[in-house]
């Protein structure tokens, strides 16, 4: 069974700009969660879709967004890009919403210039 | 507001060394833990995961226990092998809303060394 897919790998913005990620999640997993990674905070949760609805949300500003397809495909979208938005941006699939084990895709790689 | 923190920040060992990776979170009304390693540049590969209800997991040469009284949860790598150098980073679910919201929170990690 295929793993987590996100696309693309490496993206390099100007301030000011907006991004779009994208995330497909294993065959079968209804439920998808954002988390973005950068070496002084950590790891910190976005926010989680499930069933094409935002379930739940992390504290982050409004510029973070994002949406779930029908296929259960997601997508993240990152509005006037700030220097500090420069992160690892990971996207994890599980099989039902809450707590169940999720299972990560390799990241993409955001440096903001 | 829930704070997961790992101890040692580092840790450098000889290979086949037995080794105990440690995780503490303030909030006990945990649902799950669950341990992950990070590749440099990589996303996370999930290890074990525990439910509040358990006391520990076993997966080869890897085993984790959960005290959620204490707030405690540690892996335990039996005989270490170069291959197992990585960051290991613990996570809690949580819920304080109810329902299904829950959120992951996340420790810093450990990063580990195995020398050959």
């Amino acid at each position: 069974k295929a793993g987590v897919t996100q696309t693309p790998r490496y993206l390099i913005k100007t301030r000011g700009q907006q991004v779009t990620l994208s995330c497909s999640p294993i065959s079968g997993h209804r439920s998808v969660s954002w988390y973005q990674q950068t070496p002084g905070q950590g790891l910190q949760f976005l926010f989680e879709y499930f069933s094409e609805t935002q379930r739940n949300k992390g504290n982050f500003p409004g510029r973070f967004s994002g949406r779930q397809f029908s296929n259960s495909r997601s997508e993240m979208n990152v509005s006037t890009l700030e220097l500090g938005d420069s992160a690892l941006y990971l996207c994890a699939s599980s099989l039902w919403q809450g707590p169940y084990e999720q299972y990560f895709g390799p990241g993409t790689r955001l440096t903001v210039t | 507001k829930q704070e997961v923190t790992q101890i040692p920040a580092a840790l450098s060992v000889p290979e086949g060394e037995n080794l105990v990776l440690n995780c503490s979170f303030t909030d006990s009304a945990i649902y799950n833990l669950q341990w992950f390693r990070q590749d440099p540049g990589k996303g996370l590969t999930s290890l074990l995961l525990i439910q509040s209800s358990q006391r520990e997991q076993t997966s080869g040469r890897l085993n984790a226990s959960l005290d959620k009284s204490s707030g405690r949860s540690t892996l335990y790598i039996a005989a270490s092998q170069p291959g197992d150098s990585a960051t290991y980073l613990c996570a809690v679910a949580l819920s304080r809303e109810g329902g299904s919201n829950y959120k992951l929170t996340f420790g810093k990690g450990t990063l580990l060394t195995v020398n050959p």
